[in-house]
């Protein structure tokens, strides 16, 4: 069955630092990749999102990579700041457009200051 | 409104009863998911529309669960028979249409249910 894995339930980071976020699946080909923002007590918000035929994808201090083949993608926050302490989601776009967007249980970022 | 309404904010129910969860999507967005979400878990699917219909109803968990959308706009889930464990937070989510785009979904801010 399809399984997405995010790393660790929670991770501290230091202020200033770049915060490193992991998203693992398999048996799923998705056409692309997105993660998402979620606070406490609200819905997730959209950050960005990668193709399949891309590597890596930038907006402002927010980097994502995607390797197919490892069927992976990583998620930076670099000069983290206590505001971006949030739970972070990665989210599978299918190919088909009868299927569905499934997502990862989300891991909790703090931002120490 | 411009975002995604979702009503009741919160809902408390006895163990048993019927309840309802409405949503009203961004205007002109095709696509609707329901998701369940419970305390420190990521938002797990329920079912998906296209329009009216439902595309993948898959992660319906019995049939208890049911959700419609008649016209291709607001949706309603609808829970009969309660149960203690249905207690999560309910989110919906709107898109244009995946793969006509980008997939991005718009979330409302979720209807949080309890069942006593």
């Amino acid at each position: 069955s399809q399984k997405i894995e995010q790393n660790s339930e929670a991770l501290n980071i230091q202020e200033g630092k770049t915060a490193t976020l992991t998203c693992n699946y398999t048996n799923y080909s998705p056409a692309y990749l997105q993660w998402y923002r979620q606070d406490p007590g609200r819905g997730p918000v959209f950050l960005l999102l990668i193709r399949e035929n891309e590597k890596e994808k930038r907006k402002e201090r927010l980097k994502v990579t995607f390797d197919t083949t490892l069927k992976q993608s990583l998620f930076h926050i670099t000069a983290s700041q206590p505001a971006d302490s949030a739970t972070y989601l990665c989210a599978l776009v299918p190919r088909l457009r009868d299927d569905k967007i499934i997502f990862g249980k989300g891991t909790r970022l703090h931002i120490l200051p | 409104g411009a975002g995604v309404s979702q009503t009741p904010s919160n809902k408390v129910t006895e163990k048993g009863k019927y309840v309802e969860l409405r949503c009203d999507p961004i205007s002109g967005h095709t696509a609707l998911y329901w998701y369940r979400q419970s305390l420190g878990q990521g938002p797990e699917f329920l079912i998906y529309f296209q329009g009216t219909g439902a595309a993948d109803d898959s992660g319906l968990p019995n049939d208890r669960f049911f959700a419609v959308r008649p016209e291709g706009s607001v949706s309603t889930l609808k829970i009969q028979r309660t149960e203690r464990g249905d207690s999560a937070v309910y989110l919906c989510a709107s898109s244009l249409s995946v793969n006509a785009n980008t997939g991005e979904l718009f979330f409302g801010e979720g209807s949080r249910l309890t069942v006593l």
